[in-house]
This record gives structure tokens, sequence and C-alpha cells, in this order.
């Protein structure tokens, strides 16, 4: 079945550390998103790439950084710069093109946390 | 300033006892409206997409409906499973791609 794939489950991360957290998808998407949940919050965007070998910054990217060398793959790494980490990770996919409005799927979440 | 806003922030209902749920908008040039549903600890579910003032989509006890300014997630009859937090998200023109999210109402229904 398509679908994205996003591990680990549970992260936890000491401070100082950097964790990278796995995002795959099957879905032959050509976008990709990386957005952080928190309580009481919506869901806000910290990066997204439309293409492989190219990315744009979203709304809350510092501390954060990714890479897209392959169409299938987006990780996310959370840098000890990032003061608060603690949250909920969702990445997302779509299909791309110009008049189009395309929903996205999502993956079912790393919830981080720092110990 | 393009913004999302859904209310209530949460809301509880009787098993059987309808109600609705809105998603208020400004955005410059609205693309398309986009409804989902989440589970706690899980990844949003596609419900709805909406494109125009006027359409309306189904989907078992849940109807969406859209105007130029806010839409409806109607809920008919709920039943104790329909029990999620509802997000709201909207595409704006410029082809970014990108979605802007409201901050979800938490629907409790009680048997």
């Amino acid at each position: 079945d398509g679908g994205i794939t996003q591990s680990p489950k549970y992260l936890f991360r000491k401070e100082g550390q950097n964790v990278t957290l796995s995002c795959e998808q099957n879905l032959n998407h050509d976008a990709m998103y990386w957005y952080r949940q928190d309580p009481g919050q919506g869901l806000r965007l910290i990066y997204y790439s439309q293409i492989v070998n190219d990315f744009q910054k979203g709304d809350i990217a510092e501390g954060y950084s990714v890479s897209r060398e392959k169409k299938e793959s987006f990780p996310l790494t959370v840098t000890s710069a990032q003061k608060n980490p603690t949250a909920f990770y969702l990445c997302a996919s779509s299909e791309w093109g110009t008049g189009k409005n395309y929903g996205y799927t999502f993956g079912s979440g790393t919830r981080l946390t720092v110990v | 300033e393009d913004q999302v806003t859904q209310s209530p922030e949460a809301l509880r209902l009787q098993e059987g006892e309808s109600s609705s749920l809105n998603c208020s908008y400004t955005v410059s040039g609205l693309r398309g409206l986009f409804w989902y549903r989440q589970d706690p600890g899980k990844g949003p579910e596609f419900l709805f997409t909406l494109y125009s003032a006027g359409e309306e989509k189904e989907k078992e006890r849940l109807k969406a409906t859209l105007t130029k300014k806010e839409s409806f997630l109607h809920i008919t009859a709920p039943k104790p499973e329909d029990s999620a937090t509802y997000l709201c998200a909207v595409s704006k023109s410029g082809n970014t791609g990108k979605l802007i999210f409201g901050q979800g109402t938490t629907l409790q229904v009680k048997p």
C-alpha cells in the first residue's frame, strides 16, 4: 500500500544533541513538507521541498535542517540550536502541478521529547 | 495577514446530537479549503476538499460546506467513534502548495 512512513514513533533528545527524524513516501509525490504540532496550536510549517535537491524554509525553520537527495525521502534534523524542540512532528507529501489544489497525505508522526 | 480560525476549540455532544464546526478564513486568493480528521497520537486523515463558494461534500455523517468567508463541517447524529480533532486548512494562489492550518476543534461524543 502507498503511504508515508515516519520513524521513529517516539524519540528522546538530550540537551545539546542533534537528532534526525525520518520520512519516506512511496506515493511518487513531488512535494514533501515538515510540520510541527504543539498543544492548542495549529500545524506550523518548518520546511518544504517541491523537487529533489531543492527545499525552502517555512515559518519556523530556525534550529532545523533538511535534505532532499531522493524523491522518496525528506529527513528532518533537529539541531541543538532549537531551544524548545519538544513537540509532535508531522511529515506530509502532495502532488504538484500548476492550477491544481492537492491535499496532503500525512505520516503517523514522531513525538520528540527533550530529556 | 493570512489566517484560519476554527471554533469552537472544543465541543462535547451526546450521541445523536447534531452540530456544526466552523472554519473562518482570510486569505488572498483562496484555491482550496481542506478538512482533516486527527485521532490522538496519529497523523491527520483527509476528509474533504472544497474549491468554490456554494460547494458541498458529504461522507457518512459529515457534510462540509463553503462560503466566501467560512466553511462548516456539519455532523449529523454523531457516534462516539466520531470523537477526534478536526482540522481545517486553506491553500492560496501562488501555487506554493503550502497549506495554512487552523488550530483545530476537538470533538467528544458521549454515548
